[in-house]
């Protein structure tokens, strides 16, 4: 059974930094596309980041240069790096996993809140 | 960047058939997946690749994506079926994954 559980949210300063990690069982993440999905509250959904089974990554424009995403293959495990982070970072982070590759999100996990705030 | 847009709310009565629309330049040239999320919940894929549905989703569910505008159709609408629902797409001149701002759909 594929599970992937969040975890690493907390409440941070502004300017601060944060690692996410999300555990994966059930499936290997390094042959899947693994993306981070946040959810301020009341609002809608964005995408943040990806890492392709390649290793190449991408990330939004709104935390491009602060946020890293990163995979570490033989814990099974896929991490973000979150630095300089503002008070709109503020939300619930999901991990989630394609389907297949580019099939949609067919696997969440439960999310975990990073709040913002001094 | 792609721009999805979708209108903030849609109502409809209890067995009747709700659709919601997903609209972007050309995306019909795209695949489109659409989420279903309860309040409190992570979202569910409840259509992907335009037409296809996960197992476990109901038959009730079905999508389609013409000229700039794609849509999710809920038949035989119930109780259940109340949540937000969003669209999202791949930009291919980007890399990045867009979501659209999301549809309430409630069921009166």
């Amino acid at each position: 059974e594929v599970q992937l559980v969040e975890s690493g949210g907390d409440l941070v300063q502004p300017g601060g930094s944060l690692r996410l990690s999300c555990a994966a069982s059930g499936f290997t993440v390094s042959s899947n596309y693994m993306s981070w999905v946040r959810q301020a509250p009341g609002k809608g959904l964005e995408w943040v980041s990806i890492i392709y089974s390649s290793g190449t990554t991408y990330h939004a424009d709104s935390v491009k240069g602060r946020f890293t995403i990163s995979r570490h293959n033989s814990k099974n495990t896929v991490f973000l790096q979150m630095n300089t982070l503002r008070p709109e970072d503020t939300a619930v982070y999901y991990c989630a996993r394609d389907r297949t590759s580019g099939s949609g999100y067919g696997y969440w996990g439960q999310g975990t809140l990073v709040t913002v705030s001094s | 960047s792609y721009v999805l847009t979708q209108p903030p709310s849609v109502s409809v009565a209890p067995g009747k058939t709700a659709s919601i629309a997903c609209g972007g330049n050309k995306i019909e040239r795209k695949s489109v997946h659409w989420y279903q999320q309860k309040p409190g919940q992570a979202p569910v894929l409840v259509v992907y690749d335009d037409t296809d549905r996960p197992s476990g989703i109901p038959e009730r569910f079905s999508g389609s994506n013409s000229g700039n505008t794609a849509t999710l159709t809920i038949k035989r609408v119930e109780a259940g079926d109340e949540a937000d629902y969003y669209c999202q797409v791949w930009d291919s001149n980007t890399y990045h994954r867009v979501f659209g701002g999301g549809t309430k759909l409630t069921v009166l």
